[in-house]
């Protein structure tokens, strides 16, 4: 069974810099295609970053340049590193596994969801 | 990018009936398509994938139809389980991209 834990959320000033973490179990993070999506207070979802398994990524308009989205292979971990925060970002971020089968099929496998709230 | 509109935004329904969400891209995407349940203070949850597979697991009452740039999802007959928001997303071309969600409330 595929589980996905994300920690690392919490309170951070605008223009600061946070790390999220998602920890895996029952998948191999590097040979799968993995993603964040997150949601705003009482808003819908928004996809934002993706690693391919050949580390290829992709990221939204909405944080080209301000997050980057890696993996620790020693601790089966996807990370996505968030700088220049601001009070737009302020969301629940979930971590995902995308399925791919000869094309990108869905987010099959999702997390929790960890908080972040960037306010002075 | 692909915008994907859904309506209804708000359905409100009873027990046992038959309801239908539409998805609408703004360009054509194929079959690409999935379709997802979230609960209150729970990530999402994959129902549908390809426009109309049904995930391992999900009950058949679920089902998704359409391709190119129009797309439904009907539940055949409404638990109270089934009470809960409705999102689509496109996995034709980056950047993914979610539809507004469909908030199906009693």
């Amino acid at each position: 069974e595929v589980q996905l834990v994300e920690s690392g959320g919490g309170l951070v000033q605008p223009g600061g810099s946070l790390r999220l973490s998602c920890a895996a179990s029952g998948l191999i993070v590097n040979r799968n295609f993995m993603t964040w999506v997150r949601q705003a207070p009482g808003k819908g979802l928004e996809w934002l970053s993706l690693i391919d398994s050949s580390g290829r990524t992709y990221y939204a308009d909405s944080v080209k340049g301000r997050f980057s989205i890696s993996r620790d292979n020693s601790k089966n971990t996807l990370v996505l590193q968030m700088d220049s925060l601001r009070s737009d970002d302020t969301a629940v971020y979930y971590c995902a596994r995308a399925s791919y089968i000869y094309g990108l099929k869905s987010f099959d496998s999702w997390g929790q969801g960890t908080l972040v709230t960037v306010s002075s | 990018d692909i915008q994907l509109t859904q309506s209804p935004s708000f359905l409100s329904a009873s027990v046992g009936d038959r309801v239908t969400i539409t998805c609408r891209a703004s360009q054509g995407i194929s079959s690409y398509l999935a379709w997802y349940q979230q609960k209150p203070g729970k990530g999402p949850n994959l129902l549908i994938y390809d426009a109309s597979t049904l995930q391992s697991g999900v009950p058949s009452r679920f089902r998704g139809s359409g391709s190119g740039t129009e797309f439904t999802l009907t539940v055949s007959s409404l638990q109270p389980e089934d009470f809960a928001t409705y999102y689509c997303q496109q996995v034709n071309s980056y950047p993914l991209t979610f539809g507004g969600g469909t908030k199906v409330e009693i």
